[in-house]
């Protein structure tokens, strides 16, 4: 089946730098792919949505140049987080849709991104 | 807009207990439902999932049917195990470049 493979799964990170987050579809080709956000014992929050060769559309109220995201191919998105502080700690989860035909969504396995 | 609605718990049930865990939903046309399980520390995995009115996802020993009348996708499972301790998500999609919309989860525990 469909795999999506996140790295890294752990990260720590002093406050004021940048962290980038990978989001690989192994097996397919993912036009679209999403990335999340949630926070201890909530739901997930969709931050954006990133399309292959332009621009992510951002959800409300997400800021575009803390959460900076690259689409640059079928296979990777990235998720910078620059300038981070701790109140950026959270669990980052991606997903991607299979450009071949739909179906469904396939996540990774998140990042546990810790700033100190 | 589309939503998804389902029960919140926190849902406390013994091994070999039935389980049932609500989902509606609210959408225009024929979404795709969904229901997602994540494990602690981990991210989120299908568990099943089904396309048109009437279909009936399953696997693992859950199940749950796309109702139309009702819009509903309710989770159930005969005989829980205390590996089925996780939180599960109902959610629904289109495809394309929309996103899925999620419930807010639902808790589960399941006590040996």
């Amino acid at each position: 089946g469909a795999v999506v493979s996140q790295h890294p799964s752990r990260v720590i990170c002093k406050s004021g730098t940048s962290v980038k987050i990978e989001c690989r579809s192994l097996d397919f080709q993912a036009t679209t792919m999403f990335w999340y956000r949630q926070f201890p014992k909530k739901s997930l929050m969709l931050m954006a949505t990133s399309n292959e060769g332009s621009k992510a559309t951002y959800e409300q109220g997400v800021e575009k140049d803390k959460f900076l995201i690259n689409h640059a191919s079928l296979t990777l998105s990235t998720l910078t987080v620059t300038s981070a502080h701790p109140e950026d700690s959270s669990f980052y989860i991606c997903s991607a849709r299979d450009a071949a035909g739909f179906d469904g969504y396939t996540f990774g396995s998140g990042t546990r991104l810790t700033v100190v | 807009g589309n939503s998804v609605t389902q029960m919140e718990g926190p849902v406390t049930l013994s091994e070999e207990a039935f389980l049932t865990i609500n989902c509606t939903y609210t959408a225009t046309g024929y979404p795709s439902l969904f229901w997602y399980v994540q494990y602690p520390g981990e991210g989120l995995q299908l568990l099943l999932k089904a396309t048109k009115a009437d279909d009936k996802g399953s696997n693992k020993g859950f199940e749950a049917t796309y109702r139309k009348e009702t819009t509903s996708f309710h989770l159930e499972k005969g005989s829980v195990q205390v590996s089925d301790s996780a939180v599960y998500f109902c959610a629904l999609g289109r495809g394309g470049s929309e996103k899925l919309v999620f419930g807010k989860g639902t808790k589960l525990t399941v006590n040996p």
